[in-house]
C-alpha cells in the first residue's frame, strides 16, 4: 500500500540552527500538508502546498519557515532558525487530486528536538 | 473558521468493555469529519469519515461514529476494547471547498485499555 514517508524519523539540533524535514507524499497526489504536533498538545495545521506554492498557512507559519517541493518526489519543511519552542512532531500529509474530501495520508513524522 | 472540542482528553477503560469517545465541532459551513489514531510512537491512521449520506459511519478495528448534525457532534465509539486499542484518537473536521482542504483537529484523547 503506498504511504507517506518522511525523514529523518529524529533530528536533534542548537538552537538557532536550520532544520530541513523531508516528505516523500504518495507518488499520484498533488497536495502536500504539514503539520506539527508538540508534545502532550493537539495536532496543528501549519501549510498547505498545490501546483508549486502555498495554498494556506497559519499563524505559526512565520517567516522562519518554508516549503519547497525540489524535485518530482520530495516535499520538505525548512525552518530557517531554531527557536526551543520549534521542538514537536512535524507530520507531512497528502492527499491526491479530486478527492475534495479532506481525507489526507500521514507520514509517521519527524520528532525534532531543539536544544 | 471551525474548530473541534474533544471533551475528554484521557479515557481509561476496562478491556472488553464498551468506550465512548466524544467530539463537537464549530463551522459556519457543511463539513466532512474524521476520526484519526495514533498508536505509539506512530503516526496518524484514518479510522472513518463521514462525508455524507448514512449518519452511522464504521471504521476500521470494529469502530463506528454518528454524525448529529443538530447537536454538532461526532461521537466514536467501539462496543468492545481490546489492549491493542489503546492509542491517542483525533476527531478531525474538514470544510467543503475547492482547494486546500486543510483538517482542523481536536485536542485528542488518550485511551488506555485495562486487562
Amino acid at each position: 500500500e503506498p504511504e507517506v514517508t518522511q525523514t529523518p524519523s529524529h533530528q536533534v539540533t542548537q538552537m538557532g540552527q536550520e532544520v530541513i524535514l523531508r516528505c516523500v507524499p504518495i507518488s499520484n497526489h498533488l497536495y502536500f500538508y504539514w503539520y506539527r504536533q508538540i508534545l502532550g498538545q493537539k495536532v496543528e495545521f501549519l501549510v498547505s502546498f498545490y501546483n508549486n506554492e502555498i495554498s494556506e498557512k497559519s499563524e505559526i507559519f512565520d517567516d522562519q519557515f518554508s516549503v519547497e517541493r525540489p524535485d518530482g518526489s520530495n516535499f520538505t519543511l525548512k525552518i530557517r532558525s531554531t527557536k526551543l519552542e520549534d521542538s514537536a512532531m512535524y507530520f507531512c500529509a497528502s492527499r491526491a487530486s479530486g478527492q475534495n474530501t479532506g481525507e489526507l495520508f500521514f507520514g509517521e513524522g519527524s520528532r525534532l528536538t531543539v536544544l | 473558521a471551525q474548530s473541534v472540542t474533544q471533551l475528554d482528553s484521557q479515557v481509561p477503560v476496562f478491556e472488553e468493555a464498551p468506550v465512548e469517545l466524544r467530539c463537537n465541532y464549530s463551522s459556519s459551513v457543511s463539513v466532512y469529519l474524521f476520526w484519526y489514531v495514533q498508536y505509539p510512537n506512530q503516526g496518524l491512521q484514518l479510522l472513518l469519515k463521514y462525508l455524507s449520506g448514512s449518519t452511522l459511519v464504521k471504521g476500521i478495528n470494529g469502530f463506528e461514529a454518528e454524525f448529529n448534525k443538530s447537536q454538532t457532534s461526532f461521537h466514536l465509539r467501539k462496543p468492545s476494547v481490546h489492549i491493542s486499542d489503546t492509542a491517542e484518537y483525533f476527531c478531525a473536521v474538514s470544510t467543503i471547498k475547492a482547494a486546500g482542504n486543510k483538517l482542523t483537529f481536536g485536542g485528542g484523547t488518550r485511551v488506555l485499555v485495562k486487562p
